[in-house]
């Protein structure tokens, strides 16, 4: 079973324009949230993160947004450069015992930032 | 701080085979996880290695297993391969199980014939 899902296998935003990415999850016991980027030949690169007892946290042109009742969080990118280009994973993770550190990731969303 | 290395950054194996994949994690990162990543999915957990113990394992075979060394260096071993096995394995340290911030490394790339 997929716990948590990015539906969006791609998304397409004009440079300058915001970009929305959307996450969804299943699992209650998550409480630790994050993004992480990943370009072709590389390993995937932290972004942002946000814990459950928070609804919203900013790191510059990122923004995370939870919503804890839908099982929902998105990433904000304002205002959207080419250089964002690459593949967004949405990845959650449970606190206590075996659980603590180990993400479970979304299937990515494939970010394109046209000039 | 060195980052993740992973070595060999890509492997073809033969069906049956056995392979070893190789992580050096950044410098005092004492947890290490390692990932599976197939085409077009996201990660997959394998298993946690905290201070050279297995720390949490994910929904794979014993066939799958490891090592985390003193020096913060770690292995992942896979027997009897499966050409489901071809996959991204991706390697990733943290500082004290860290809670997810995570430093990956590239990842290597193996292909099972």
């Amino acid at each position: 079973d997929q716990q948590v899902k990015q539906n969006s296998p791609s998304l397409s935003v004009q440079e300058g324009r915001i970009s929305i990415l959307n996450c969804d999850y299943t699992n209650s016991m998550f409480d630790y949230f994050l993004w992480y980027k990943k370009y072709p030949a590389e390993g995937p690169t932290f972004l942002i993160s946000i814990s459950s007892i928070k609804d919203k946290n900013e790191d510059g042109r990122f923004t995370v947004f939870l919503n804890k009742s839908a099982k929902h969080l998105s990433l904000h990118i304002v205002p959207s450069q080419p250089g964002d280009s690459a593949v967004y994973f949405c990845a959650a993770s449970g606190s206590g015992g075996t659980s603590y550190g180990k993400l479970t990731f979304g299937q990515g969303t494939i970010l394109t930032v046209h000039p | 701080e060195t980052g993740v290395t992973q070595s060999p950054t890509h492997l073809i194996k033969t069906r049956g085979q056995q392979v070893t994949l190789r992580c050096s994690s950044q410098s005092g990162h004492n947890t290490v996880s390692w990932y599976q990543q197939a085409l077009g999915q996201g990660p997959q957990f394998i298993f946690q290695y905290y201070r050279e113990e297995e720390n949490g394992r994910g929904n794979f075979p014993p066939r799958f297993s490891g090592l985390q060394f003193p020096n913060y260096s770690s292995e992942l071993n896979v027997n009897a391969l499966e050409l489901d096995d071809s996959a991204l394995y991706l390697c990733a340290s943290t500082w004290d199980r860290g809670g997810g911030g995570y430093t990956f490394g590239s990842g290597t790339r193996l292909t099972v014939v």
